[in-house]
């Protein structure tokens, strides 16, 4: 079965430091993957995906993702850190299953602490 | 606007009684799918539609029921056969890539 393993269910950070939010997938093929942004009590939105074209996505709000075949990964980063980016972040991979069924299953979560 | 509709925002629930939370897109979207969140655990997915009329069990299926009539809605009925229902419910739609989320409903047992 295809899944996401997000490293870290917490991670907390200074503000104006490095984030790095991890991401290892496993498939079988060349997968669509995604990061996502949660905040209280809302619904996700999209921060960046990954669709076999480039290996490095840029999204919105300063964030990019690297997507290395060779080590299964798809991490998250952003250069320096803001309080606004204080969230929940969910890595997710999109794929067919054998009934010929598209899905989406996503990780456990990354809660991000932004320390002033 | 286009986008994702979920109703009612809080929801609460005597023991025993089904309810049903809506979903309505207007974005013309083929899929659409329901997921659970509880802390700690993620998404899990309940239940997917691919086209009007078809729709299958994902991970969580147990307690829970679909339809989808129509290519915009696809509501979700929470059953009293499900034991712990008291979680953020999220619905989203997708066409080719990414699926879009709606706000989500909080549904609480009382």
């Amino acid at each position: 079965a295809q899944s996401v393993t997000q490293l870290g269910s917490h991670v907390s950070v200074s503000e104006g430091a490095l984030v790095l939010l991890r991401c290892n997938y496993s498939s079988s093929v060349p997968p669509y993957l995604f990061w996502y942004v949660q905040y209280p009590n809302q619904g996700l939105q999209l921060l960046l995906k990954y669709t076999s074209a480039a290996t490095l996505v840029k999204g919105i709000n300063g964030f990019e993702a690297e997507f290395k075949k060779s080590e299964t990964s798809f991490h998250l980063t952003k250069p320096s850190a803001h309080m606004s980016d204080a969230a929940e972040y969910f890595c997710a991979v999109r794929h067919m299953n054998s009934g010929g069924y598209q899905k989406v299953t996503f990780g456990t979560g990354t809660k991000l602490q932004v320390i002033p | 606007d286009g986008g994702i509709t979920q109703s009612p925002k809080y929801l609460f629930r005597k023991e025993g009684q089904n309810v049903t939370l809506s979903c309505e897109q207007n974005l013309n979207h083929d899929a659409m799918y329901w997921y659970r969140q509880d802390p700690g655990q993620g998404l899990r997915l309940i239940y997917y539609s691919q086209i009007v009329n078809d729709f299958q069990k994902g991970d969580i299926a147990e307690g829970y029921s679909v339809s989808r009539e129509k290519k915009e809605s696809f509501p979700l009925t929470v059953t009293s056969a499900q034991k712990n229902p008291t979680a953020f419910y999220l619905c989203a739609s997708s066409m080719v890539t990414e699926a879009f989320f709606g706000q989500g409903t909080r549904l609480t047992v009382v």
